[in-house]
């Protein structure tokens, strides 16, 4: 079967780190998306992983292990336009398709 | 800015009513999607469209129709509207770069049946 797995909802401080996590299990992998989407907008395209380690795009990070079929989406010195949902997808090598998570709603605090 | 546009932004109609979408782009993309996103769901692709009168069906297919007639239009028909399909629709165009095939979408339209 095919499923993605990430935190309903996090909160963090401004100036902080905060990293969330995506686990999957799909029949066949193709890379690994991260999108934002901010309340009534369109997702927005963040980062693309499709070989095992760190990529890194300024403030945001992503990881992937694909033995593990984990990644994480690492913010740093947030911001409160980071305030947003955090949407996390798998491409599946059989069918092309890209396969989203429901989504991780981040709330940034002053 | 993937030059998408959706319209019309904001809908509501009536149950058994048709409502047609449209989609149009101005860079020649082959690809492209629909798909809607609702509360506790994922966004799931309902039609996609490999080329001009090339179509197929997604995961929530049920109830729409998509047509392509030129390169630049994809449109998603409710043939007869229901409240289950009150949702936020997105199109989406793929586009190969550095970041391998990546989807970039539409800025949405809101659609309420009631």
């Amino acid at each position: 079967g095919q499923n993605i797995d990430q935190p309903t909802e996090m909160t963090a401080t401004e100036g902080a780190i905060v990293q969330i996590n995506c686990t999957y299990q799909t029949s066949g992998f193709n890379g690994l998306f991260w999108y934002q989407q901010h309340a009534g907008e369109a997702p927005t395209f963040l980062s693309y992983n499709v070989l095992d380690g760190l990529e890194e795009k300024g403030r945001f990070s992503s990881f992937l292990s694909r033995s593990k079929g984990y990644s994480y989406l690492l913010l740093k010195e947030l911001q409160m336009k980071d305030s947003a949902s955090y949407l996390c997808a798998v491409r599946d090598s059989n069918t092309d398709k890209l396969i989203f998570g429901t989504g991780t709603r981040l709330q940034v605090f002053p | 800015d993937a030059g998408i546009t959706q319209s019309p932004r904001h809908k509501v109609t009536e149950t058994g009513t048709p409502v047609t979408l449209r989609c149009h782009q101005t860079e020649n993309h082959r690809y492209m999607y629909w798909y809607r996103q609702d509360p506790g769901h994922g966004l799931r692709l309902i039609h996609y469209s490999y080329g001009v009168k090339d179509t197929d069906k997604g995961e929530v297919s049920d109830g729409y129709s998509v047509s392509r007639s030129k390169t630049e239009d994809f449109l998603l028909t409710l043939e007869s509207a229901t409240s289950s399909q009150t949702s936020v629709y997105f199109c989406a165009i793929s586009e190969f770069k550095n970041s391998g095939n990546t989807i970039y979408f539409g800025e949405g339209s809101w659609l309420t049946v009631v």
